[in-house]
């Protein structure tokens, strides 16, 4: 696609339920970031996938929170036992590769309410 | 790791006034240095960046200038206008690490009076 796609948009979740987000980068992009963004905070890093490497996880706040890049392409965050602290925007973001091109472009967010 | 810091928290400005957004960066490896724009209810944006062996790239009103010896970067808006108005972050990363990943600053929100 032209740009990065989130879905969904928003999400209304229970306290306790699991929920996955999912991103889709730009077609041949080879990093992927997810980075989460509290009401009117500033954005934390969650994870990073960059090709076949292993990802860098050292953001990611609880073992609750766990992510996937399938085939290098589609990633999905997901959420276990959703807690209301994890009410926020999860927002992804692709670039092209680490050193020549590393402009990340990002998608829209998916607002995640929990209740 | 990296950590970023970014100042003001706000700042609102007169329309065709200059704004000014500084940061600071700890990690003296960071090589390049990204600036986003975020509208109410959007991803951010990028809309300036530069890389760390120049000193200042423009971009029509838009300026970024980078001191790596006191490890500072700044945004600079000249000739601001209403819809310069959203929030604005730095960010600062490695690109040549291989655990290379973008650290943001705490963001500016950035206000133009008509």
């Amino acid at each position: 696609g032209a740009g990065v796609s989130q879905s969904p948009s928003n999400k209304v979740t229970e306290k306790g339920k699991d929920v996955e987000l999912r991103c889709d980068p730009i077609s041949g992009h080879t990093a992927l970031y997810w980075y989460r963004q509290s009401l009117g905070q500033g954005l934390e890093f969650l994870i990073y996938f960059q090709g076949n490497s292993a990802p860098d996880k050292s953001g990611l706040p609880s073992d609750r929170f766990s992510a996937e890049r399938t085939g290098g392409s589609v990633s999905t965050l997901t959420i276990q036992r959703t807690q209301q602290e994890d009410s926020a925007v999860y927002l992804c973001a692709s670039s092209l590769d680490r050193g020549l091109t590393p402009e990340a472009f990002f998608g829209q967010g998916t607002r995640l309410t929990v209740v | 790791g990296e950590n970023v810091e970014q100042h003001p928290s706000t700042l609102s400005v007169q329309e065709g006034d200059s704004a000014v957004i500084k940061c600071t960066y700890s990690d003296s490896a960071s090589n390049y240095f990204p600036w986003y724009k975020q509208e109410l209810g959007k991803g951010p944006q990028l809309i300036i960046d530069i890389r760390s062996n120049v000193g200042e790239k423009k971009d029509q009103r838009i300026a970024v200038t980078l001191n790596k010896t006191a490890k500072h970067f700044s945004l600079h808006i000249t000739e601001t206008q209403p819809e310069d108005s959203a929030v604005y972050f730095c960010a600062a990363s490695d690109s040549e690490d291989s655990s290379y990943k973008l650290i943001f600053g705490s963001g500016t929100r950035l206000l133009v009076r008509p």
